[in-house]
């Protein structure tokens, strides 16, 4: 089974910190995935990865940016947090594009006051 | 651009009664269309993928038929279980043919099994 781990598992932020939620996956997988968890909304899908050192924004990126440094690490990172971040994190990868089957990690709760 | 419609957001059944979650799509192309499961507290999984050659796709007890001419993929199993209480998924991939394809997700169905 294809293990991705997040962290951390769950943080409280203060509206216009700066957060980094953590992804790092040990499958040898190319893509990589940040989506944001709201009821009502789904998941929706806010950075992604190819390859080391190159990201591309999904359907929601503004307000987040994304690092990948090397293979096995994806960032998300929130340089100005808000009241309307709050949600669930879900980092994903997979070895074969969107095509294939995503492997999530457990998630990062964030709650920003 | 491509989209997902679950139209129920929750939805509460007796253990032993059938299953059925809605799901329909809109697509520019043929899409590849997904089940992802995620119980309480866990990650999503995936649950069940539909094929290119038109056959049915099962896992667990569940099953979905793509139906092209109707752009639907319900998931459907004929008897609920306490266990199959949790948060459902249906997504497409954007680009199949392509491996730069992202999935597109619904807006989830929350499955509830009462005794």
């Amino acid at each position: 089974e294809a293990a991705v781990t997040q962290s951390p598992r769950s943080k409280v932020a203060v509206t216009g910190g700066k957060v980094t939620l953590s992804c790092h996956q040990t499958n040898n997988h190319d893509y990589m995935y940040w989506y944001r968890q709201d009821t009502g909304h789904g998941l929706r899908l806010i950075h992604y990865s190819y390859v080391a050192d190159s990201t591309e924004k999904g359907d929601i990126p503004d307000g987040y940016k994304a690092s990948r440094p090397s293979q096995e690490n994806f960032s998300l990172i929130l340089e100005l947090a808000s009241l309307s971040q709050t949600a669930v994190y879900f980092c994903a990868s997979t070895g074969q594009g969107g095509n294939e089957r995503l492997f999530f990690g457990h998630g990062t709760k964030l709650s920003v006051l | 651009g491509d989209s997902v419609t679950q139209t129920e957001g929750l939805v509460t059944l007796t253990e032993g009664l059938p299953v059925m979650l809605n799901c329909t799509y809109q697509s520019t192309y043929s899409p590849f269309l997904f089940w992802y499961v995620q119980h309480l507290n866990e990650a999503p999984k995936l649950l069940l993928k539909s094929f290119t050659d038109n056959k049915r796709p099962e896992h667990q007890g569940f099953h979905a038929t793509l139906h092209k001419s109707s752009s639907s993929f319900h998931l459907q199993k004929s008897s609920a279980q306490l266990s199959d209480s949790a948060l459902y998924y249906c997504a497409l991939s954007d680009h199949p043919s392509s491996s730069f394809s992202k999935l597109v997700f619904g807006q989830g169905t929350s499955l509830s099994v009462v005794p």
